[in-house]
């Protein structure tokens, strides 16, 4: 219950097109949902985040899109450009406890082609 | 304002020895965190310190400990290394609440 899937595995797209990325949860009482983009040798990069009352939050080219009865949320990179090809973790956090611990899918390695 | 430090940024230890990892959280932030990302995997949460304190862990082994300093900067000890031991250590800093996590370049960890 304490998972989060994503998907898909990798992902291409040429450069200009749209990149769509699918996590899915059970836990209900998962509160803050952010994405991060990694690239190689480097830590993990806050990219965009929301919560749960929220059905879509766009910051430039990113968007996230919520579905709450579906249990479901996706990252939708427009205009997708070489530099964004990283990998990209969706994650969920569930603040009972006062613990500020977050779940991470098992990330999507973009490839934009120029 | 500076963001979160890691160091070092790559060793290399043998199945049984010890290890020492060390995080600077970054200007004004008193929590941290520390995951650990297996190659091709995502982040998985050890444990998270607060006020000098253990404030929730993840299901990882007695054998990895941890500190935290007044400065709230931070130590990851692991203890009797494995060779599932290898992988990328990363620590993340925030405000002590339910705050966005930023976190530093991280350790890249080897055990043979």
């Amino acid at each position: 219950q304490q998972q989060v899937k994503q998907s898909p595995q990798s992902l291409i797209v040429q450069k200009g097109g749209i990149s769509i990325i699918n996590c899915a949860y059970e836990n209900t009482a998962f509160d803050y949902f952010p994405w991060y983009q990694q690239f190689p040798g480097k830590g993990p990069a806050l990219l965009i985040a929301i919560r749960p009352d929220v059905s879509e939050k766009k910051e430039g080219r990113f968007t996230i899109s919520f579905n709450k009865s579906a249990k479901q949320f996706s990252l939708h990179i427009m205009d997708s450009q070489p530099g964004d090809s990283a990998t990209y973790f969706c994650a969920a956090r569930n603040y009972g406890g006062a613990t500020n611990k977050l779940i991470f899918g098992t990330g999507t390695l973009l490839a934009v082609q120029p | 304002e500076t963001g979160v430090t890691q160091s070092p940024t790559h060793l290399i230890k043998t199945r049984g020895q010890q290890v020492t990892l060390r995080c600077s959280s970054q200007s004004g932030h008193n929590t941290v965190s520390w995951y650990q990302q297996a190659l091709g995997q995502g982040p998985q949460f050890i444990f998270q310190y607060y006020r000098e304190e253990e404030n929730g862990r993840g299901n990882f082994p007695p054998r990895f400990s941890g500190l935290q300093f007044p400065n709230y900067s931070s130590e990851l000890n692991v203890n009797a290394l494995e060779l599932d031991d290898s992988a990328l250590y990363l620590c993340a800093s925030s405000l002590q609440g339910p705050y966005e996590q930023y976190f530093g370049p991280g350790t890249r960890l080897t055990v043979t």
